[in-house]
């Protein structure tokens, strides 16, 4: 079955730390992956994606993401995180050429200043 | 351009009842999809739908339907609600060429359903 799964359920950092979400998948053939980002009280957003090409993805805010094929692995990091970054996160796999995204669980950051 | 826009943006309905939910997507995109947010099960995939045909769709129940319109617009039903319906149903659209989709979907800000 396709799946996805965050390890992290909830992060707790300072300002200034640095940031690792960790987010492994299943599934047979190829995918395209994501993260996206809801802040509070706003709707879901693209922060990064990957499709094909360089494994190593930057998106927005200084956020990237690393895709290890043999690992099934798409984890996200920031070096140096603020305030504005609290937030829930989540990684989502797309099977090629649809739309359908499969969704971890999420992961609540919450950084303090 | 404007976003994705989904209406109503609240609804309270009781057991039994029926909803229908509206969403409208990015101007040109012709790929709408829907989704279930719950504090317990998180995201859930519920149908895709492109040119007026449903692509592809998730594990739910068959009180769940949509349906989308040559401009693109589409709406989703739930029939005989449970109090489980309870959730955030997201609209997402993308822009899709043909047969080949890019996968970069944009969310709208979801339908808050509450089922007494």
């Amino acid at each position: 079955a396709q799946s996805v799964s965050q390890h992290n359920h909830h992060v707790i950092l300072s300002e200034a730390a640095s940031l690792e979400l960790g987010c492994n998948y299943s599934y047979g053939g190829t995918v395209n992956l994501f993260w996206y980002v809801q802040y509070p009280g706003q709707h879901l957003q693209l922060l990064l994606k990957y499709f094909s090409g360089d494994p190593l993805v930057k998106g927005i805010k200084g956020f990237e993401a690393e895709f290890i094929k043999s690992k099934f692995s798409f984890n996200l990091r920031k070096p140096s995180v603020q305030w504005s970054d609290t937030a829930e996160y989540f990684c989502a796999v797309s099977p090629y050429n649809t739309d359908k995204l499969i969704f971890g669980t999420g992961t609540r950051l919450q950084v303090f200043p | 351009k404007a976003g994705v826009t989904q209406t109503p943006r609240y609804l309270i309905k009781t057991r039994g009842q029926q909803v229908t939910l509206s969403c409208s997507p990015i101007s040109g995109h012709r790929s709408v999809s829907w989704y279930q947010q719950t504090p317990g099960q998180g995201l859930q995939f519920l149908f895709e739908y492109f040119s007026e045909t449903q692509r592809n769709k998730g594990n739910f129940p068959g009180r769940f339907s949509g349906r989308q319109f040559s401009n693109s617009r589409s709406e989703m039903n739930v029939s005989t609600l449970e109090l489980g319906d309870s959730a955030l149903y997201l609209c997402a659209s993308s822009l899709a060429r043909g047969q080949i989709f890019y996968n970069e979907q944009f969310f709208g800000p979801g339908t808050r359903l509450t089922v007494l």
